[in-house]
This record gives C-alpha cells, sequence and structure tokens, in this order.
C-alpha cells in the first residue's frame, strides 16, 4: 500500500463511451500526476497538478481531460478514446515543489474496443 | 531531445548480485530515481540520487556520475522476489519526469 488509490482496477470501454478514472490519495500531499504507461515504453506524464493548479499538460488529446477538485482527488475524464489509447494509467503524487520522491497508485488497466 | 537508456531484459541467479545501468541525456538534471514495479502492480520508490557518488539502503544500492550521464542500482543476495521491472527516471526540473522502459529483471532459482 503506497498510500494512493485509483478506481476502478480494470475498464473496457468502447470508442464512443465516456467513462472517468479516479485517484484518491491518503498523504497530505499536494501534486498529483497522471501517466501512461504503454507495453515496451517508458511512462508518459500526462498532466501534473500542484495545489489543484494545472502546471503541466504534457501535448495530451483533448480527449482525456483531468480535473483536480482538491489535493487528495484527482480525476482523469475520457470520451471518443482510440483503441491505441489501451495502457495501464497510473496516478501519482508527491509533496508539493516537484522533482520529488513521487509515489504511484497500483493503476487503472484501460482497454478500448 | 531526452533520452533514457537502461536494458530491457536481465537474467540473474538467486544469490547472486546484478548491476543494472541507465544512461541520460536530459536538458537538466534535478534527480535521478529508481523504482521497483511488479507485474501488476504501483511503481514503488527504491532509491534518489542527486549528488556523485554511491548511496546505499540495505541489500540496494545507487550510483550517480553525473558528468557521465550514468547511474546504476545494484542489488545483492538476489532473492526471488527481486523478479520485477525496475525503472530509471531524471527530474530534469520541477514538476517534469523522464521515465526508461524499465529493465525486466528474472532471478532463478
Amino acid at each position: 500500500e503506497t498510500g494512493v488509490t485509483q478506481t476502478p482496477r480494470h475498464l473496457v470501454m468502447g470508442m464512443t463511451n465516456k467513462k472517468s478514472l479516479k485517484c484518491e490519495q491518503h498523504l497530505g500531499h499536494n501534486a498529483m500526476y497522471w501517466y501512461k504507461q504503454s507495453a515496451k515504453k517508458p511512462l508518459e506524464l500526462m498532466f501534473v497538478y500542484n495545489f489543484k493548479e494545472q502546471t503541466e499538460n504534457n501535448s495530451v488529446p483533448s480527449r482525456f481531460s483531468p480535473e483536480c477538485p482538491n489535493s487528495s482527488h484527482l480525476f482523469l475524464h475520457l470520451h471518443t478514446l482510440q483503441p491505441e489509447d489501451s495502457a495501464l494509467y497510473l496516478c501519482a503524487s508527491s509533496q508539493d515543489r516537484g522533482g520529488e520522491t513521487q509515489y504511484f497508485g497500483p493503476g487503472t488497466r484501460l482497454l478500448v474496443l | 531531445g531526452q533520452n533514457i537508456d537502461q536494458p530491457t531484459e536481465m537474467t540473474a541467479t538467486e544469490g547472486a548480485i546484478v548491476q543494472i545501468n541507465c544512461t541520460y541525456q536530459t536538458s537538466g538534471f534535478n534527480g535521478l530515481f529508481w523504482y521497483q514495479q511488479h507485474a501488476g502492480e504501483a511503481p514503488t520508490f527504491l532509491s534518489y540520487n542527486v549528488l556523485d557518488g554511491l548511496e546505499e539502503k540495505g541489500r540496494f544500492s545507487s550510483f550517480l556520475s553525473r558528468s557521465k550521464g550514468y547511474s546504476y542500482l545494484l542489488l545483492k543476495e538476489l532473492q526471488m522476489k527481486d523478479s520485477a521491472s525496475y525503472l530509471c527516471a531524471v527530474t530534469p526540473g520541477t514538476y517534469k519526469y523522464i521515465f526508461g522502459t524499465g529493465t525486466r529483471l528474472k532471478v532463478l532459482a
């Protein structure tokens, strides 16, 4: 247990569906991150939030929409995804300034049909 | 560009020592991390290096040479539970993290 939880753990969706991934951290951290992990590829940083403000958006397609209502919760809203978006989506948190140790959740395994 | 290289796969025997290398080229450097990731699980923090030299933590040690853009993770007295992927990551700046593809380590009995 790293103190970061994610739901659901597995998700299958069609290309026309809308779904959301949820992340919650119980560590009192102020920075939260979304990563995409595909087979044989490096972890790709998608979004960064610090104190609920988005600080990084690494050229992620608009079909991925993040939301951070408070420092403990992070959502990733998904709509009209493509099969190549199938991957493991990991959430992480760190204390605040960034460049620090990150604590990862177990991930959501997403399959887009 | 920004790049991190590490071997794709390594195999070692229980009780042995294994060294996993990582080389990086990044636009800046604020530190290097090693994470362990078992299949289907979250990456977990192993070590952090920001200054040159060796950091030892039990059976695991990590080394950094900033001038060479090089790090290694040393695992001693290998156990079966050490079979996992080992991720090297560099933070070139605030809120920026660059990861390697990971090294899958298989420990054989």
